[in-house]
């Protein structure tokens, strides 16, 4: 998989449920990590390995990687979820890391 | 608590070189891969290549993009990690971050990052 697709932007309406998609060639033969990123912040890692949640991380981030899409889920989006999110994998063949070009996420 | 400091960010101009470092602490450094990121003003992440630890071959992989103008480096007994960016050019412009950890498992730790701006 040598490119990541994001949509630029993604909106949500507060307490709703956001779907951030991330596709790529044969996405699901690769582990999909996520990462969040507020303005002026470092990236946190917010899903790893297509479905874990590292500690700290609210239950309401969770992830899936299927038929062709990885897919980051916020449930019951919050204020503090605003921010840009990133997908990312390991293509092993390559030996090259790859990023999505990120999506923006508002909380409405 | 596990943290990463990157430093020697500053302004530097086209053609010449700068080192920037990554002190670790709160975690056995020697034991860890370290990796660098980097990302330009208003755009997205960009992975510029890892490091991995003694027991692993104190091996390095590269973006093919920027290999041959980067060099990685660690000093262990310091917990330092090194950037080395040779021949800079405007579009290496960025923040450079380095972390702990290696992407095919996702990034756990990241510093707070440097900026880097190669202006004349």
């Amino acid at each position: 998989s040598s490119e990541l697709t994001q949509p630029l932007s993604v909106s949500v309406a507060l307490g709703q449920t956001a779907r951030i998609p991330c596709t790529g060639n044969n996405i699901e033969t690769y582990s999909v990590h996520w990462y969040q990123q507020k303005p002026g912040q470092a990236p946190v890692l917010v899903i790893s390995r297509d479905t874990n949640r590292p500690s700290g991380i609210p239950e309401r981030f969770s992830g899936s990687n299927s038929r062709g899409t990885a897919t980051l889920t916020i449930g019951r989006a919050q204020g503090e979820d605003e921010a840009d999110y990133y997908c990312q994998l390991w293509d092993s063949s390559s030996a090259e890391v790859v990023f999505g070009g990120g999506t923006k996420l508002t909380v409405l | 608590e596990v943290q990463l400091v990157e430093s020697g960010g500053g302004l530097v101009q086209p053609g010449r070189s700068l080192r920037i470092s990554c002190t670790g602490s709160g975690f056995t450094f020697t034991d860890y891969v370290i990796s660098w990121f980097r990302q330009a003003p208003g755009k997205g992440l960009e992975w510029v290549g890892f490091i991995r630890s003694k027991a692993l071959g104190g091996t390095t992989e590269y973006a093919a993009s920027l290999k041959g103008r980067f060099t990685l480096s660690r000093d262990d007994p310091k917990s330092i990690a090194y950037l080395q960016l040779n021949s800079l050019k405007i579009e290496d412009t960025a923040v450079y971050y380095c972390a702990r950890g290696l992407p095919a498992g996702g990034v756990g730790y990241w510093g707070q990052g440097t900026l880097l701006t190669v202006s004349s």
